[in-house]
């Protein structure tokens, strides 16, 4: 495997269902991010991790609960979900310490219904 | 609120021709700049990245940063169909941060 990879690569979820969303990266980066992706609004950051520490929380709801258990791995896990929150959910990751050219990965397709 | 604009489109230009992508921040701080290209239904893919006043070539693509004019532009020499695409502008949004703002995106389209 090369770059960011992400899993699954389309969800569709009940709003009471639980699922977590996996995210690795092969590049040696330190710093990985959770992206939101929806039609006509800009790319929406919801979190930063570096070396594994929460750096940003960009005002995300609970229900959407982070982890980084290493430097290359993020997961995203999703509870109790909105219609609203269906969208496309990218993973990016970067070399961190100001070096922040972002990659990202293919990104989850999330239908919540 | 740190902003980054973007002209949304659509911009066509005809095959071979010069496409001119255009975006503004407001955060004089801003220190790096990205262009990232979306296909429909994929993922940004970063084609460009730019920290100096000036212009930087990269093969068909030229990224041009005024800081002072607060203003980055990303220009496509001879265009193909295949750069039919969403163009995002990103700037870092705390100076050097490893946050990054985008803009909405310009979508480009490259007639044959």
């Amino acid at each position: 495997e090369t770059g960011v990879t992400q899993t699954p690569r389309h969800l569709v979820m009940g709003m009471t269902n639980k699922k977590s969303l996996k995210c690795e990266q092969h590049l040696g980066h330190n710093a990985m991010y959770w992206y939101k992706q929806s039609a006509k609004k800009p790319l929406e950051l919801m979190f930063v991790y570096n070396f594994k520490e929460q750096t940003e929380n960009n005002s995300v709801p609970s229900r959407f609960s982070p982890e980084c258990p290493n430097s290359s791995h993020l997961f995203l896990h999703l509870h109790t979900l909105q219609p609203e929150d269906s969208a496309l959910y990218l993973c990016a990751s970067s070399r961190g310490q100001g070096l922040n050219e972002q990659y990202f990965g293919p990104g989850t397709r999330l239908t919540v219904t | 609120q740190k902003e980054v604009e973007q002209n949304s489109g659509p911009l066509s230009v005809p095959e071979g021709a010069i496409a001119s992508l255009n975006c503004t921040y407001s955060d004089r701080g801003s220190q790096s700049f990205f262009w990232y290209r979306q296909y429909s239904g994929k993922s940004p893919e970063l084609i460009m990245f730019i920290y100096s006043n000036g212009d930087k070539e990269d093969g068909r693509f030229t990224a041009q940063l005024n800081k002072a004019s607060q203003y980055v532009s990303l220009l496509i020499r001879d265009s193909q169909p295949s750069d039919s695409a969403t163009y995002l502008c990103a700037v870092d949004s705390q100076g050097g941060s490893e946050k990054l703002v985008f803009g909405k995106g310009t979508k480009l389209t490259v007639n044959p």
